[in-house]
């Protein structure tokens, strides 16, 4: 069974930063390209970032571009967010997504940016 | 950046209706990249279909998807109760992966 499980979220004040962890299994991770999406209270989904299988091709959401940055590590099947400079509009959940289109998902984590 | 909008923001039907939920590009969308969600409250999104037309793994055949270039659809041949959620596009096609603003499906 595929399973994606996010962690490392929680309260951070503007211009903190975290780094979020999608930790996969069920799947043959280094096979996949992999997503973040987030999604802010009440409001719909945003694509945040892209990573391929090997790690050599990335793409982000021009709001985060600069500020978050995506990696992942193969032998250990995971998916890591480091993001800095937070701001109050990065308030979301955030979840990490298999593959292009997102064929499966966590069940997120929850950041907040807040003084 | 591809612009995705979608009508209506809100759809009111009964169980048992048929469902049609649009999707309009706002450029061409390279080789049909689209896909559609299934979101209810609380949960994490379930892709429905991709390639605009292609329906993923497990999903029932009332979900059905059209459209090319800039004008896509979902048609919900006929609603059961567990369908009755928020539903968003999604572009491939770009190196910017965007969704639409989603129109959800309430009970009339």
């Amino acid at each position: 069974e595929v399973q994606l499980v996010e962690s490392g979220g929680g309260l951070v004040q503007p211009g903190g930063s975290l780094r979020l962890s999608c930790a996969a299994s069920g799947f043959t991770f280094s096979s996949y390209e992999m997503n973040w999406v987030r999604q802010a209270p009440g409001k719909g989904l945003e694509w945040v970032s892209y990573i391929s299988s090997s790690g050599s091709t990335i793409y982000y959401a021009d709001s985060v571009k600069g500020r978050f940055t995506i990696s992942r590590d193969n032998a250990k099947n995971s998916l890591y967010l480091q993001m800095n400079s937070l701001r109050a509009e990065d308030t979301a959940v955030y979840y990490c997504a298999r593959g292009v289109p997102n064929l499966s998902w966590g069940q997120g984590t929850l950041v907040t940016v807040s003084s | 950046e591809i612009v995705l909008t979608q009508s209506p923001g809100t759809l009111s039907l009964s169980p048992g209706e048929r469902a049609t939920l649009s999707c309009r590009a706002s450029q061409s969308v390279s080789s049909s990249y689209l896909a559609w969600y299934q979101q209810k409250p609380g949960q994490a999104p379930r892709l429905l279909i991709y390639g605009a037309s292609s329906r993923a793994t497990g999903i029932p055949d009332r979900f059905s998807g059209s459209g090319s270039g800039t004008d896509f659809t979902l048609t919900i041949s006929r609603l059961e109760p567990e369908d009755f959620a928020v539903y968003y596009c999604q572009q491939y096609g770009s190196s910017s992966f965007t969704f639409g603003p989603g129109t959800k499906v309430d009970i009339k």
